[in-house]
């Protein structure tokens, strides 16, 4: 089975620090990797993917995520997090259709 | 581009009735939605798959004939929970694939008394 593990619940942090929101995966194969964020009572807006390609992939609101195939992670960064990126993070991946979702991480930044 | 609507956003029906909730693609053509299921700080469980002009695929667990799917169009999937009941109460999120990617519509709160 395929699946995505987000070992955090929470992760704090003040505005203008550095944030990575964890994932790890378990597939079979080559892996099709998202981020969604969503905002409360809101539905996902997708952030970015990785299909094949750079192991780097750059998406929307200055969010990157590192596919490592060794560690097999895909973790969200952002080098400069903003009180707006206050929200829960999903990381997803694709089986055969559909998605798989992590449990969500909470990311709080402060001011 | 890629943007999916959903309507109603929140509904509150009686126990017993139907409700029905539309997905449509605003931009893009889908052949395939998918219908979430959410709970209370939860993540999402997808329930089924809906493929335009064939009959949906549901997930296991899922009854078919509670949530009936009907994908008529490439713009539009509609998910109809018949016979609700309290515990049918959820947020129902819709999904379309663009290539290889899915878009999600903004949600449906479902409140059933």
């Amino acid at each position: 089975a395929q699946s995505v593990a987000q070992p955090e619940d929470q992760v704090n942090v003040a505005e203008g620090n550095p944030l990575t929101v964890k994932c790890t995966y378990s597939v079979s194969g080559n892996p099709y990797l998202f981020w969604y964020v969503q905002y409360p009572n809101r539905g996902l807006q997708f952030l970015l993917k990785y299909i094949t390609g750079d192991n780097l992939v750059k998406g929307s609101y200055g969010f990157e995520a590192e596919f490592n195939k060794s560690q097999t992670s895909f973790h969200l960064k952002k080098p400069s997090a903003l009180v707006s990126d206050s929200a829960l993070y999903f990381c997803a991946v694709r089986p055969v259709t559909g998605l798989s979702f992590g449990a969500g991480t909470t990311v709080t930044v402060r001011a | 581009g890629a943007v999916v609507s959903q309507h109603p956003s929140w509904v509150i029906c009686k126990s017993g009735t139907s409700v029905k909730i539309e997905c449509r693609s605003l931009d893009f053509q889908a052949t395939t939605m998918f219908w979430y299921r959410q709970f209370p700080k939860q993540s999402l469980m997808l329930m089924a798959t809906s493929n335009e002009g064939s009959k949906a695929t549901y997930e296991q667990g899922v009854e078919k004939d509670k949530f009936l799917i009907n994908h008529a169009s490439l713009t539009l999937s509609t998910l109809t929970v018949t016979s609700a009941h309290p515990e049918d109460s959820s947020f129902y999120i819709c999904s379309a694939r663009d290539v290889d990617t899915q878009y999600f519509g903004p949600g449906t709160r479902l409140t059933v008394l």
